[in-house]
């Protein structure tokens, strides 16, 4: 069965600084979608950034970028310039290719302070 | 992106009513829809699988015939809350999975539906 595994629960960050959050992932299967999901306290999700698995560049979307380890098992979401509205709840998501199996991360909580 | 829309956004019930929570695809058709519960600060458990036009498919440890869906037209799905009590009060969520949007498989989410039940 697939796993998804968040070991931070709380994050903090300073304005304009760099934060990390991690996600480790398990599958037997090669091809899957790996996401990042964030929901603010209006708990609306919102897709922050995808990965497909078969591409070996990471993805980014402008102040967001991922650290994708295939053999790791490892995708990992890095913000950079971190802004205040980014402060929510973040969750790592993986999705097999037939859709069948969606499973979310436990989430982390990012706070940023000014 | 695709708009995925849920109604209401909040609902107050008295115990032992029932509830219903729909779920529509405003810009495309979804052959699937995904129910989720979320608890406070905690993450998204996924309750069943809501196919059009057959049963729904509900994971282990979730009462079928407490929470009803129902997933009759391609842009539409019902989560019904049967017989309601306070421990079912909860976030509800659904989301819809876009086949060949752009191919990414990207799941897209309702705004989501607080149910308290007094």
């Amino acid at each position: 069965a697939q796993t998804v595994t968040q070991s931070q629960p709380e994050m903090s960050v300073q304005e304009a600084e760099t934060v990390t959050l991690s996600c480790t992932y398990d599958t037997s299967e090669s091809d899957y979608y790996l996401f990042w999901y964030k929901q603010p306290p209006s708990r609306q999700m919102i897709l922050v950034i995808r990965q497909e698995a078969y591409k070996q560049q990471n993805a980014t979307e402008n102040r967001f970028s991922v650290n994708f380890q295939k053999a790791a098992k490892s995708f990992s979401l890095k913000i950079s310039d971190s802004q205040l509205g980014d402060a929510a709840m973040y969750f790592c998501a993986y999705v097999n290719q037939a859709g069948t199996a969606l499973i979310f991360g436990k989430g982390t909580t990012l706070s940023v302070s000014s | 992106g695709a708009v995925v829309s849920q109604h209401p956004s909040r609902v107050i019930c008295k115990s032992g009513t029932s509830v219903k929570i729909e779920c529509r695809s405003l810009d495309f058709q979804a052959t699937t829809m995904f129910w989720y519960r979320q608890f406070p600060k905690q993450s998204l458990m996924l309750m069943a699988t809501s196919n059009e036009g057959s049963k729904a498919t509900y994971e282990q440890g979730v009462e079928k015939d407490k929470f009803l869906i129902n997933h009759a037209s391609l842009t539409l799905s019902t989560l019904t809350v049967t017989s309601a009590h306070p421990e079912d009060s909860s976030f509800y969520i659904c989301s819809a999975r876009v086949w060949g949007f752009r191919g990414t498989g990207e799941l897209f989410f309702g705004e989501g539906s607080r149910l308290t039940v007094l």
